[in-house]
């Protein structure tokens, strides 16, 4: 059965600062990675999506990294802004039967400014 | 409008009562996905549908009754609930089962 974690479960940064939020998986035969935000009270934004082909991904600030191997991926976050704090999940889509998304319980960012 | 919408936002029932949860995505998409969303605990995939035919029930009691009737539209029919089941619910559509999903924003669910 594939579980995910997330590392650290909770930080907190000043503004401006570069940071890395965690995410393993035990099961490496996954077919993509997903990185999401979630806004309190609300539902998912989807952020970035890796296939398992792929080593990373970049959108804007943001940089996603993929080690199958190692079973591990990194979000990357250049730059924090007090606008980038909120709980960032990662799931990963295991095989190719498609529907399933695993997800770890997520990374509570705070920015400071 | 635009994305996945849900409704109600917030639900507050009793245990004996029967309500539902209604989702819509305007995203032309052909797989649509229940979630519950629980403190301190990942998301848990409940139901997938595919091109309106259940694919996926994620050994879900019954007490959860999912209806997929066209490919923009499932609901989540809840009855006899228990205080356990409060939790956010949380729909999400993507293009194919294997696709990026969109999320809607939720209900909050208060059962009593």
């Amino acid at each position: 059965k594939q579980e995910v974690t997330q590392i650290p479960a909770a930080l907190s940064v000043p503004e401006g600062e570069n940071l890395v939020l965690n995410c393993s998986f035990t099961d490496s035969a996954i077919y993509n990675l997903q990185w999401f935000r979630q806004d309190p009270g609300k539902g998912l934004t989807s952020l970035l999506l890796i296939q398992s082909s792929q080593r990373e991904q970049t959108s804007g600030r943001l940089n996603a990294s993929l080690d199958k191997s190692s079973g591990r991926s990194t979000l990357y976050i250049a730059a924090s802004q007090p606008g980038d704090s909120a709980t960032y999940l990662c799931a990963v889509r295991v095989g190719t039967s498609g529907s399933r998304l695993t997800f770890g319980e997520g990374t509570q960012l705070t920015v400071n400014p | 409008e635009t994305g996945v919408t849900q409704t109600p936002r917030h639900l507050v029932m009793g245990m004996t009562n029967k309500k539902s949860l209604k989702c819509e995505q305007h995203l032309g998409h052909n797989a649509m996905y229940w979630y519950k969303q629980s403190a301190k605990k990942p998301l848990e995939l409940m139901f997938v549908y595919s091109l309106e035919e259940r694919v996926e029930n994620n050994s879900v009691p019954s007490r959860f009754s999912p209806e997929c009737p066209n490919s923009s539209h499932l609901f989540l029919h809840l009855h006899t609930l228990q205080p356990e089941d409060s939790a956010l619910y949380l729909c999400a559509s993507s293009q194919v089962l294997l696709g990026s999903q969109y999320f809607g924003p939720g209900t909050r669910l208060l059962v009593l």
